[in-house]
């Protein structure tokens, strides 16, 4: 079974330019869990997506925004980039376990902004 | 203060030693705590997932919960080189779905 899968591994821009990561979920699973990993600030909650709708987003500026495609699918999109928005970007589908979801991620898009 | 405080290390140990990994947590509202294993330029890999105060064992991996300190640890046995990463303890509310916190990971290096 094929695991989370994200696009482009890395990802070169500069000050001002957009960015678009996309993540393909399991197979089976609703949900997709966008987070940021940024040196010295460990990993952080950004967006929730389920069924096609935002259903959370953590404390980040609403230049950061995505979606979720019908397959389930999502983007995430970075406009008006900064350079601190350099980070390694990771995207989780979950299954349902205990009341839960426990998140399995994927390997991650690099983005670097010069 | 952040909610979850995770010593960064960086920790040093010889194959075959027992690993102690820790996490303490300041809100009681979590309720889900987890282990993840980070190899260097890969996403978190899921290791242990808890939903109660106690021990859970896999292998030679056992976490061990206890909400009453807030505290959660994580024990590797005979440790190996190839569990040389970064360790997340990680956390959420009972109804956060997959909005978890994450402590700042402790590097691990098992030298032969």
């Amino acid at each position: 079974e094929a695991g989370v899968t994200q696009s482009p591994t890395h990802l070169i821009k500069t000050r001002g330019q957009q960015a678009t990561l996309r993540c393909s979920p399991i197979s089976g699973h609703t949900s997709v869990y966008w987070y940021q990993q940024a040196l010295g600030l460990g990993l952080q909650f950004l967006l929730w997506y389920d069924e096609g709708e935002e259903r959370n987003r953590g404390n980040f500026p609403p230049r950061f925004s995505g979606r979720q495609f019908p397959n389930y699918s999502s983007e995430l999109n970075v406009n008006a980039l900064e350079l601190e928005d350099s980070a390694l970007y990771l995207c989780a589908t979950g299954v349902r376990e205990g009341g839960n979801e426990k998140l399995f991620f994927g390997s991650g898009t690099q983005l670097s902004v010069l | 203060q952040k909610e979850v405080e995770q010593d960064p290390g960086p920790l040093s140990v010889p194959e075959g030693a027992i690993v102690s990994l820790n996490c303490t947590y300041s809100n009681s509202a979590f309720q889900y705590f987890m282990w993840y294993r980070q190899y260097s330029r890969k996403g978190p890999e899921l290791l242990m997932y808890t939903y109660s105060s106690g021990n859970k064992e896999d292998g030679r991996f056992t976490a061990q919960v206890d909400k009453s300190s807030k505290y959660i640890s994580l024990f590797i046995r005979d440790s190996q080189p190839s569990d040389s990463a970064t360790y997340l303890c990680a956390m959420m509310r009972g109804t956060s779905y997959g909005k978890l916190t994450f402590g700042q990971g402790t590097i691990l290096t098992v030298h032969p």
